[in-house]
């Protein structure tokens, strides 16, 4: 299994807090990427990063900002939680991105996120 | 517009039968396409990548058809094992993260 953990794996918060999901992989792969699952909505990509200091959003980023300041962490912060952000949280690295060679993404185990 | 389109099922089949789950994708360019299984409660992990000549693993096999812009996901035998979720992903460009279907979900029954 790819080395891959995320932080905490279940929370519970109130709306107007602000909460920041962990990321962490021993692969130094160079992509790494957060999405949410909703029933109804599958995946949906929130922001992606492509290197240490580069980022950039996806279709979901409203609401949601990152940082990676080490290639083996990247962090997903809500600044103002709202319901709406109740959602299982995925994270996924893979070696590539796109094209003929694109690799297949590795997903961390998850975290339950529930905003009251 | 970058979608990969799924029936959702869910599919309910008998033990040993043969299901096949097809998935559309928007762009005629793509080049890259897997299938991911997803258990209930858990991350999706990778199942098989699909190729333009097709490949099988087992049970499973994948198929691209690109005229039609399709791929297919055909299991045989099926086990109770594999009731799970079906994701299909393709790629849509050279710098940009995979997209990935709603899922199609599978159960199998003894």
């Amino acid at each position: 299994d790819a080395g891959i953990t995320q932080s905490p794996r279940h929370k519970v918060t109130e709306t107007g807090t602000p909460v920041t999901l962990r990321c962490h992989q021993t692969e130094n792969h160079r992509y790494m990427y957060w999405y949410r699952q909703d029933p109804g909505h599958g995946l949906r990509l929130i922001h992606y990063s492509y290197g240490v200091k580069d980022t950039d959003k996806g279709e979901v980023s409203d609401g949601y900002s990152v940082s990676r300041s080490k290639t083996e962490d990247f962090l997903l912060t809500l600044e103002s939680a709202t319901s709406s952000q109740t959602s299982v949280y995925f994270c996924a690295i893979s070696r590539t991105s796109g094209g003929a060679g694109a690799d297949e993404q590795f997903f961390g185990p998850g975290t339950r996120l529930t905003v009251l | 517009r970058k979608e990969v389109e799924q029936d959702p099922g869910p599919f309910n089949v008998p033990e040993g039968a043969t299901v096949a789950f097809n998935c559309t994708y928007s762009n005629s360019a793509s080049q890259s396409f897997f299938w991911y299984r997803q258990d209930c409660r858990k991350e999706p992990k990778l199942l098989m990548s699909v190729y333009s000549s097709g490949n099988e693993d087992g049970r499973f096999t994948a198929q691209l058809n690109r005229a039609s812009q399709y791929i297919s996901l055909l299991i045989r035998d099926s086990k109770l094992s594999d009731s799970a979720t079906y994701l299909c992903v393709a790629e849509f460009s050279g710098n940009t993260p995979l997209v990935f279907g709603k899922g199609t979900r599978l159960s199998v029954i003894a």
